[in-house]
């Protein structure tokens, strides 16, 4: 099945814990992102990799640490986590001068 | 970076009316505009999209149009159903080498009253 898929889907953590979210494409599309969900439903684009290239880095504290070891992969690792870091997380992607395709979202909630 | 602006936040139309949402961009580079439709719990899904070199496109009850000049770009829905309920978001984006890259409107909320 042809999508973008992410895990774990939800994730329940206490603050100062470190955590991953891993994420997977078999779309054949060289650009990958991580998108931000807040309360509020605002998509706040954290980090975009063009073929393994970090392109886009939005001003994501250094706690965030995005690892791409191919451009069908792209991981987003977090330390220390935060109380404001609860959200949900969309890795998608998409190919030059096409829509992005999200995946299922990974819901955070840290306690 | 873009700026991308949409308006309402929320609307709420009578089912069969129509519903309007109006974004608004600032960077003139913009050349790709989707629409997302999100769900309860859900993914963002796209519905439509329109490119800078076309000034509107139909999809059966779902059109935008786009108005490269002023900057702002619109999704019209005709005969609404309860099925369109859902967060809509409007994205623009500009196509670079290293691939595309899309700021995202603040999303509106429509509710269709059965």
């Amino acid at each position: 099945d042809t999508a973008v898929s992410q895990t774990p889907k939800y994730l329940v953590t206490q603050m100062g814990n470190d955590k991953s979210i891993k994420c997977e494409q078999n779309l054949g599309h060289d650009t990958m992102y991580w998108y931000k969900q807040d309360s509020k439903k605002f998509l706040k684009i954290m980090f975009s990799y063009n073929n393994k290239e970090l392109i886009i880095n939005e001003t994501v504290p250094n706690r965030f640490s995005p690892k791409s070891p191919d451009k069908a992969h792209l991981n987003l690792h977090i330390n220390s986590l935060e109380l404001g870091d609860s959200a949900v997380y969309f890795c998608a992607s998409s190919q030059r001068g096409s829509p992005l395709h999200f995946g299922n979202g990974t819901r955070l909630t840290v306690t | 970076g873009e700026n991308v602006e949409q308006h309402p936040s929320t609307l709420s139309v009578q089912e069969g009316d129509s519903a309007v949402i109006k974004c608004t961009y600032s960077d003139s580079a913009s050349n790709y505009f989707p629409w997302y439709k999100q769900e309860l719990g859900k993914r963002p899904q796209l519905i439509i999209d329109i490119r800078s070199n076309v000034g509107e496109k139909k999809d059966q009850r779902i059109a935008v149009t786009l108005n490269k000049t002023a900057k702002h770009f619109s999704l019209h829905i005709t005969e609404t159903q309860p099925e369109d309920s859902a967060v809509y978001f409007c994205a623009a984006s500009i196509t670079r080498n290293t691939g595309n890259q899309f700021y995202f409107g603040t999303g509106t909320s429509l509710t269709v009253i059965p």
